[in-house]
């Protein structure tokens, strides 16, 4: 199975705040990757697919880039709302494989 | 709206089997595909399969084989996972999630159940 490496695990950040997650891939996925936002409790939501296109109605300020085996997810101005914690995944082959994680707190 | 409601917790013994189904409303059921994806403390987020409601086809992670089934019931707009042979490790939260294009199979997941927690114990 591809391996999904997020990094960082954790970050403490403010509101306001641009934030930029990693996520690497064992091998190249082309641009097969999902973002997703999950708040404690809930099921996850779709932000990101195909590495870049912003899903409906997910605000502007969530963006994604990246292809063949680096990505990146990006918050500018982060806001109250966007405390969670973001996955990513790869749609490209096998075993749809997800990141291990990266939670967002406040400072 | 569309909506996906899981049934409820359940409690196992090790060497049991578990079936988590899955109501669709807002949509029309057989037009999208349905994933089963479980969520672990150690293992994190898995994705375990799908199922396509219109012809019944599915495909299971290599590591669910063997134990997994996917099924769908059109006519109630339900989508079941049964998982046989139940150790401790299968303990989680399972989550059945919608392909975000009719018709075709994507891996992007635009609307999820609220999950089912499944613990396995003696």
């Amino acid at each position: 199975d591809i391996q999904m490496t997020q990094s960082p695990s954790s970050l403490s950040v403010s509101v306001g705040d641009r934030v930029t997650i990693t996520c690497r891939a064992s091998q190249g996925i082309r641009t097969y990757l999902n973002w997703y936002q999950q708040k404690p409790g809930k099921a996850p939501k779709l932000l990101i697919y195909d590495a870049s296109s912003l899903q409906s109605g997910v605000p502007s300020r969530f963006s994604g880039s990246g292809s063949g085996t680096d990505f990146t997810l990006s918050i500018n101005s982060l806001q109250p709302d966007d405390f969670a914690t973001y996955y990513c995944q790869q749609t490209y082959i096998g075993a749809r494989t997800f990141g291990g994680g990266t939670r967002v707190e406040i400072k | 709206q569309v909506q996906l409601v899981q049934s409820g917790a359940e409690v196992k013994k090790p060497g049991a089997s578990m079936k988590v189904s899955c109501k669709a409303s807002g949509y029309t059921f057989s037009d999208y595909y349905i994933h089963w994806i479980r969520q672990t403390p150690g293992q994190g987020l898995e994705w375990m399969g799908w199922i396509n409601p219109h012809t019944g086809g599915t495909d299971y992670a290599q590591k669910f084989q063997g134990r997994v089934t996917m099924t769908g019931d059109t006519p109630l707009s339900t989508a079941y996972m049964e998982l046989s042979r139940l150790t401790s490790d299968d303990s989680a939260v399972y989550f059945c999630a919608r392909d975000f294009k009719a018709y075709q199979l994507f891996f992007s997941l635009d609307y999820w159940g609220q999950g089912t927690l499944v613990t396995v114990s003696s």
